[in-house]
């Protein structure tokens, strides 16, 4: 079975200040890996993700994220936060091998605000 | 380049009451996935089609929830006989094929209320 840890309900940062959303994994083959941002009454949009090669992911907006195989981690980050990036985020994993889930499996979300 | 289309956004029933949730995937994706939310939680997988083929239902609740995906037309999420319990935000997604690294993109989502 796979799944996603969010260790944080809620991360609180001032904003122009570095940001860290925290994502840990388990499949039992090789991951997939993506961040969506959730806004309020609003569906999922898709940040990046983590397919194979280089382990630093940069997408949308100035996020990233960095693929650690050894701690089983994709950590969300940006350099500098926007009042604008206050939201849900939520870590996917899908199992690449063949005898995984087609699932895309979601933690249960983390709660950033940034605070002006 | 109109996204996952779902409607309708917001819908009450009453209990007993049959919900229906429609969703057209992206232009060009040929397989549905839809999830469910539930307040203070995160997405839950409810079931992943493509046309005419339900592929994976192991998130489907066993009675009153079914889904189908027609060679022409939405993807149809039914709930029978609704109770407050199904009271969630039901999201649709879609991505163009079955590839496991293929990214999946979501609708806004259909908010059931059930009074």
């Amino acid at each position: 079975a796979q799944s996603v840890a969010q260790p944080e309900d809620q991360v609180n940062v001032a904003e122009g200040n570095p940001l860290t959303v925290k994502c840990t994994y388990s499949v039992s083959g090789n991951p997939y890996l993506f961040w969506y941002v959730q806004y309020p009454n609003r569906g999922l949009q898709f940040l990046l993700k983590y397919i194979t090669g280089d382990n630093l992911v940069k997408g949308s907006y100035g996020f990233e994220a960095e693929f650690n195989k050894s701690q089983t981690s994709f950590h969300l980050k940006k350099p500098s936060a926007l009042v604008s990036d206050s939201a849900l985020y939520f870590c996917a994993v899908r199992d690449n091998s063949g005898a995984g889930s087609y699932q895309l499996t979601f933690g249960k979300g983390t709660k950033l605000s940034v605070i002006p | 380049n109109a996204g996952v289309m779902q409607n309708p956004r917001h819908l009450v029933r009453r209990r007993g009451q049959e919900a229906r949730l429609r969703c057209s995937p992206m232009k060009g994706h040929s397989h549905v996935y839809w999830y469910r939310q539930l307040p203070e939680e995160g997405l839950k997988f409810m079931v992943y089609l493509q046309k005419e083929n339900i592929i994976d239902e192991s998130g489907m609740p066993k009675e009153r929830f079914s889904a189908e995906f027609p060679k022409e037309g939405p993807s149809i999420l039914r709930i029978q006989q609704v109770v407050r319990g199904d009271s969630a935000a039901y999201f649709c997604a879609s991505s163009p094929a079955g590839q496991r690294g293929n990214t999946i993109y979501f609708g806004e989502g259909s908010w059931l209320t059930v009074v």
